[in-house]
């Protein structure tokens, strides 16, 4: 089946830095999510990319779908305490086949 | 808007006992549902879906079970629980047409 390859496996940075993490994949998809889960609850949607070459922004966090559509981008400007969690990336292939294929997730650590 | 529900939150069984995990969703309607076990390990393993009442994929072959009896009703069951249930499980919807899946706040669940 698919996989996604998410890196890095965790991140230790001080407040203030730029993060950037990456997910990378043998197979072409037609989405690319990107979520953010906060410990002991469900992971929340942070952006949605549908096109090859999209950039997208949500605030202080940019994602970016790769042109070759195997690979997407997600960088946190200026980071913050509560930007502590674990990031997932997620594709779709497309088509009526309406499951996700999750990346392992990046554990960012933020030290105030 | 709409909003997804779990329950219960936390929930500890001793092995061999039954489960019972529900998940309800509002503000929507046909919505493709979706059960999701995390490990300790932080990925997220697909268990089932539904993209319609009665209507259930099973993913990966277990101990478990899914039943969707109503169109925003899903539940996870199991008839005897093991050790390696024990996880975090996670409910998500998506619209009938579309990748962009909406997590729910999940339920702790301690097998003893």
């Amino acid at each position: 089946g698919q996989q996604l390859n998410q890196s890095p496996q965790s991140m230790f940075i001080q407040e203030g830095e730029d993060v950037s993490m990456n997910c990378t994949s043998s197979s072409i998809f037609n989405t690319w999510l990107w979520y953010k889960q906060d410990p002991g609850e469900g992971p929340v949607l942070l952006i949605a990319l549908y096109k090859a070459g999209e950039l997208t922004s949500n605030g202080r966090l940019t994602a970016q779908f790769g042109i070759t559509r195997k690979d997407s981008f997600l960088n946190i400007s200026a980071s913050i305490p509560s930007d502590v969690g674990i990031y997932f990336c997620a594709g779709q292939g497309g088509g009526s086949n309406y499951k996700l294929t999750f990346g392992k997730g990046t554990l960012l650590t933020v030290n105030p | 808007s709409q909003t997804i529900h779990q329950w219960p939150a936390t929930l500890v069984q001793p092995v061999g006992s039954p489960l019972s995990l529900e998940c309800t969703v509002e503000g929507t309607s046909n919505p493709n549902l979706y059960w999701y076990r995390q490990a300790a390990g932080r990925g997220l393993q697909l268990l089932f879906y539904s993209v319609g009442i009665g209507q259930i994929s099973s993913e990966v072959p277990q101990n478990l079970s899914a039943s969707r009896p109503q169109d925003r009703q899903f539940i996870l069951s199991s008839k005897k629980l093991l050790l390696s249930d024990s996880g975090f499980y996670l409910c998500a919807w998506s619209k009938t047409s579309g990748y962009e899946q909406y997590f729910g706040p999940g339920t702790r669940l301690t097998v003893t």
